[in-house]
């Protein structure tokens, strides 16, 4: 299994710039969360799908981000326009619907945004 | 609400010597816990879980928790640090349906040669 894939791995812009972060799940899982790791805050989840429905966006900092998820194995994560503040790395996980009572998320190696 | 307080920012040991990095846990219920690593420039990578089976959660690479209900707490331990065990360290508890991550603020663990 290659695991949850994330593309791309690091990401300049500039400001203003629109940003898409990509995501494919593990084959098989029901569920995909968007995940945001700063110094500040850590990290945070800013919305989770299941069974490419959105259920929870409220972790969503503001209108400027949207995620997609169109079928079962991708999704993306739209910035626009970007902000020197949303600079980041941006994580994707996923996990099965039913995992015998282990709710183990599967992460993907990130996105390290810089937004000059 | 669930949340999790590591308690160290900064852990260092020298090679050889025993690994203790602290997570205190606040739970409505009983807890789903995790231990997740992440090495520079990596994603994050499970350590090991606690989904209320055995007390004692063996993990991979020698590391292993304990969770203790009674002092609300689910330390990470390893017997013999190795160098490449220098990484950051999530303790993570879940809600019930799984689908929140509650993440402890990290610690960092350098390893001395």
């Amino acid at each position: 299994d290659a695991g949850v894939i994330q593309s791309p791995r690091h990401e300049v812009t500039e400001m203003g710039q629109e940003v898409t972060l990509r995501c494919k799940p593990i084959s098989g899982h029901d569920y995909l969360f968007w995940y945001r790791q700063t110094m500040m805050r850590g990290l945070e989840l800013l919305i989770y799908f299941n069974n490419n429905v959105p259920i929870d966006d409220s972790g969503m900092p503001e209108d400027r981000f949207s995620a997609k998820m169109p079928n079962a194995s991708f999704s993306t994560l739209k910035i626009q326009p970007s902000e020197p503040r949303d600079s980041a790395v941006y994580f994707c996980a996923s996990r099965p619907m039913f995992s015998g009572g282990n709710n183990e998320q599967f992460f993907g190696p990130g996105t390290r945004l810089t937004v000059l | 609400a669930q949340s999790v307080t590591q308690l160290d920012s900064h852990v260092s040991v020298s090679e050889g010597t025993p690994v203790l990095l602290r997570c205190n846990y606040s739970s409505s219920y009983s807890p789903s816990l995790f231990w997740y690593v992440q090495h520079p420039n990596k994603g994050l990578q499970l350590l090991l879980k606690y989904t209320s089976a055995a007390t004692l959660v063996k993990g991979i690479n020698g590391f292993e928790a304990e969770f203790k209900k009674s002092e609300t707490s689910f330390h990470l331990t390893k017997p013999s640090a190795h160098m490449s065990d220098a990484a950051e360290y999530f303790c993570v508890v879940s809600d019930l349906t799984g689908n929140q991550f509650y993440f402890g603020t990290g610690t960092s663990l350098t390893v001395i040669p």
